[in-house]
């Protein structure tokens, strides 16, 4: 059964900090993973990692995977309070449609 | 573009009664939507995969005759949670796949959710 794990599940830094949140997984035909951050309502979309190694960069946040050790980091530098949120790991495997999600890390920052 | 809606946004009823949540792709279509739960504190667990036109595919331990659901056009899928009792409080978020220029699109868009209070 493919499964997805977070860590840690709750952080809480103050602004300005860096943060790295971790994703590891086993997934049978790895497709591919997401990262979605999600405030009060439904997720919204921030990465898709397919490769391993390349890093992808949006502002301050920024991903990469590594598909031999089953795992992705989420960086997010010079946190600000409009970061706090609760972000969410997926995978997909080859073939099946579906999204299996992680716990999700609940991330606080602080003023 | 790629905006998906759900109405209602929130919804209470009695226990024993029947709710149907409505799940649109506002401006691509949908060949295929997903149905998610979600309980406080808790990751989006998914419930069904529902393709256009035909019968959705329910998760392990998600009961199909309690949440059925309907996929009959590109732009609309239906949860229906029949006979509602307390424990189906939950958050219900749907989410949508399209197809661009022929090819599939494997990103997911997600609907803003739906609470359910059942009283």
């Amino acid at each position: 059964e493919d499964k997805v794990v977070q860590s840690p599940l709750s952080l809480v830094v103050h602004e300005g900090d860096t943060v790295t949140l971790n994703c590891s997984y086993e997934v049978t035909n790895f497709r591919s993973l997401l990262w979605y951050k999600q405030e009060k309502k439904a997720p919204t979309f921030l990465f898709m990692l397919t490769s391993s190694g390349i890093e992808k960069k949006s502002g301050r946040l920024s991903s990469i995977l590594d598909k031999k050790e089953l795992f992705s980091i989420l960086n997010i530098t010079a946190t600000q309070t409009g970061d706090s949120a609760v972000y969410l790991c997926a995978v997909e495997s080859q073939g099946a449609q579906k999204l299996v999600f992680g716990q999700g890390t609940r991330l606080t920052i602080n003023p | 573009g790629a905006v998906v809606s759900q109405h209602p946004s929130r919804v209470i009823c009695k226990s024993g009664t029947s709710v149907k949540i409505e799940c649109r792709s506002l401006d691509f279509q949908a060949t295929t939507m997903f149905w998610y739960r979600q309980f406080p504190k808790q990751s989006l667990m998914l419930m069904a995969t529902s393709n256009e036109g035909s019968k959705a595919t329910y998760e392990q331990g998600v009961e199909k005759d309690k949440f059925l659901i309907n996929h009959a056009s590109l732009t609309l899928s239906t949860l229906t949670v029949t006979s509602a009792h307390p424990e189906d409080s939950s958050f219900y978020i749907c989410s949508a796949r399209s197809t661009i220029l022929g090819k599939p699109h494997y990103e997911q868009y997600f609907g803003p959710g739906t609470r359910l209070t059942v009283t």
